[in-house]
Parts: structure tokens; C-alpha cells; sequence
């Protein structure tokens, strides 16, 4: 697609239950790219693909946090059991090679409100 | 390590004045820096980049940026602001061999008053 679509746009959830988030990228877009925005700025790196490949998960906090992008699925970015501070809304990006200079197209977001 | 910092969370202009929106970077190498724009409830889209070609960088909805080396700046501007224009604002930093991700500043508010 022309766009990066990202699933479901709302979620809520009860502190300890699991939430999954899904990010379709542009099509021929060989790089995701997923961030975290807490209270409307503060966007945060959490972890890069290539293709199926992780290649930078420095900023995912490892106890909680998983991410996957498998051949013809969507992306998605799991987390086990939630907590408050993980309320966030929730971007994927993508572009084309990965490269510095490249544009980065961002989707919509998913909001996650941790009850 | 690289980064930037917005000077003003905050800033308020009224229709048809300028705009000026502050970035500075901090970089040992030439950096590569961006210009995001956010509306209410929106993902982020690009107003235009440095790529270390020209140093004055022409982007969308008549938004421009100037990349100055001695004062390690990258500020945003636009001549006339719009209503369309209130939105959040962010400068970021493609750091030296980390994949292209981004390093974001804090964002800036951008309001306009009629």
C-alpha cells in the first residue's frame, strides 16, 4: 500500500494483561521502524527491522517488550504483561533502504491506555 | 552521541506573522536532520530534511529551513503563518551508523491567532 497502516487505532487494557499492536508498511519498504510517544511528545526509538531481520532493538525494554515482522504478515509489537507507564500511543514507520538520509513515512499510531 | 534540542515548547504567533520554530543539534560528524510536523491525533509527516546538500532546504506548505554549521542550528520558518499551521512540531537527528532511526527533540506547539 501507499500508506503505513497500523492496527487496532485504540486499546485498552488492565495492568498485567497482554497487548499486541499490528503495522503494515509500505509496500517495497524494506525497513519498520517502531517509536513511543508519552504524553504527546517525547517520541522514543524502541526497536528497526530489516525485512524480517531485528536490526537495532536498543530501545526496547527486554523483559515485556517483543517485536516480529515474518514474511506477507504485519509487523507487530507485543507487550506481556502491560503496566501503567506503557500507556503510549504507539508509531511504525518505514522507508525505503534504511539508509540516514532516507524519509521515514509514519502511520497513524495506536493508542494504549493501561488501566 | 547526537541530538537536538527545540528552544520553546510553546509558540504562539498570529496569522500572517512569522514563523520561527528553534533547533539545535549537537553532532561530531555531519548530521542529517529532519523536520517532522504532527497534527491532533496524526502520525508525523515530513516537512523537508538536510542531507548535506544545500544548506537552505525548501519543504512543504511554504516552510523552509536553514542548516548553519557555526551555530549548530537547523530552525524552522515560514514567511506568513496559516490557521492550518497550529500543530506540533518536531526536529530530529538521523545519528551516524544506527540504521536511520531517529532521535527526536521535544516538540514544539505551534499556535496561530486570527
Amino acid at each position: 500500500g501507499e500508506e503505513v497502516a497500523q492496527t487496532p487505532k485504540h486499546l485498552v487494557r488492565g495492568e498485567g494483561q497482554k497487548a499486541k499492536l499490528y503495522c503494515a508498511p509500505i509496500k517495497g519498504h524494506s525497513y519498520v521502524f517502531w517509536y513511543q510517544q508519552v504524553l504527546k511528545n517525547e517520541f522514543k526509538f524502541l526497536i528497526s527491522f530489516q525485512n524480517e531481520n531485528v536490526f537495532d532493538e536498543t530501545g526496547m525494554p527486554k523483559e515485556r517488550f517483543s517485536a516480529k515482522c515474518l514474511p506477507n504478515s504485519p509487523c507487530s509489537l507485543e507487550i506481556q504483561a502491560t503496566k501503567l507507564e506503557d500507556s503510549a500511543v504507539y508509531f511504525c514507520a518505514s522507508s525505503q533502504s534504511g539508509q540516514r538520509t532516507d524519509t521515514q513515512y509514519f502511520g497513524p499510531g495506536t493508542r494504549l491506555t493501561v488501566l | 552521541a547526537q541530538s537536538v534540542t527545540q528552544l520553546g515548547s510553546h509558540v504562539s504567533v498570529s496569522e500572517g506573522a512569522l514563523v520561527l520554530l528553534r533547533c539545535n543539534y549537537s553532532s561530531s560528524v555531519p548530521p542529517y536532520l529532519f523536520w517532522y510536523v504532527q497534527y491532533p491525533n496524526q502520525g508525523l509527516q515530513l516537512l523537508l530534511k538536510y542531507t548535506s546538500a544545500a544548506t537552505l532546504v525548501k519543504g512543504i506548505n511554504g516552510f523552509e529551513a536553514e542548516f548553519k554549521k557555526s551555530e549548530t542550528s537547523f530552525h524552522l520558518t515560514k514567511p506568513s503563518a496559516h490557521m492550518s499551521d497550529a500543530a506540533e512540531y518536531f526536529c530530529a537527528v538521523s545519528p551516524y551508523n544506527q540504521g536511520g532511526k531517529l532521535i527526536f527533540g521535544q516538540g514544539t506547539e505551534l499556535s496561530v491567532k486570527p
